[in-house]
């Protein structure tokens, strides 16, 4: 069935160092995959996300892979700040509905 | 920026009871989501509305559940008859398609007694 694997579970990293989160989805069919901050009390929140028909994509300290034959997908986070510490789902998506990962915690410690 | 806004922010309900979880999706989206997280687990996806009918469901979107979308701003989440196993996080979220970036409310927490 439809399944994503995330790894780490627990990430812990000191400020100004990079933090680098793995997904695998098994769904063929996947063609968006998204990633979401989610802060204690709050609801997901999307923070980047990729397409299919493209290998890679930045927007500032952050940074998502993607390898689609081998179905794995990055989340890399470069400079982490404290304000970085969340948790941080991957996510696949068929039309109308995506699949989650089980969650990174991420801290950054000062 | 427009967000998905959610009520109550907290349900408290004994079980058996009827519950209606509401949300106003952004509004110019077309498509409209609801999913589940239980206390430290993932999110997962219960069903997705387009054109004022289910487009999806998933396993734990039984019979004891329905979706509505009475006018033209709320997108609503009943459950007839709660069990104790409903007690969770819900969050609505909206879509301008059916494979563009889904946006999320802030959830609404049901706890079932």
């Amino acid at each position: 069935g439809e399944n994503v694997e995330q790894h780490p579970s627990t990430l812990s990293v000191q400020e100004g160092d990079s933090a680098v989160i793995k997904c695998t989805y098994s769904d063929s069919a996947s063609n968006y995959f998204p990633w979401y901050k989610q802060e204690l009390g709050k609801g997901p929140q999307l923070i980047i996300d990729i397409r299919s028909n493209v290998g890679e994509k930045k927007d500032q300290r952050i940074a998502v892979t993607l390898n689609k034959t081998a179905k794995h997908f990055s989340l890399h986070i470069t400079e982490t700040q404290p304000e970085d510490s969340a948790v941080y789902f991957c996510a696949a998506s068929r039309p109308d509905k995506l699949i989650f990962g089980t969650g990174t915690r991420l801290q950054v410690f000062p | 920026e427009p967000e998905v806004t959610q009520t109550p922010s907290h349900q408290v309900t004994q079980m058996g009871q009827e519950v209606i979880l509401r949300c106003v999706p952004i509004s110019n989206h077309l498509y409209f989501y609801w999913y589940r997280q239980i206390l430290g687990q993932k999110v997962e996806f219960l069903v997705s509305f387009y054109n004022n009918e289910i487009s999806e469901k998933s396993e734990i979107f039984d019979d004891q559940f329905s979706v509505e979308r009475p006018d033209g701003s709320n997108f609503t989440l009943k459950i007839r008859s709660t069990k104790l196993e409903d007690s969770a996080m819900y969050f609505c979220a909206s879509s301008r398609g059916g494979d563009q970036p889904q946006h999320f409310g802030d959830g609404t927490r049901l706890s079932i007694l």
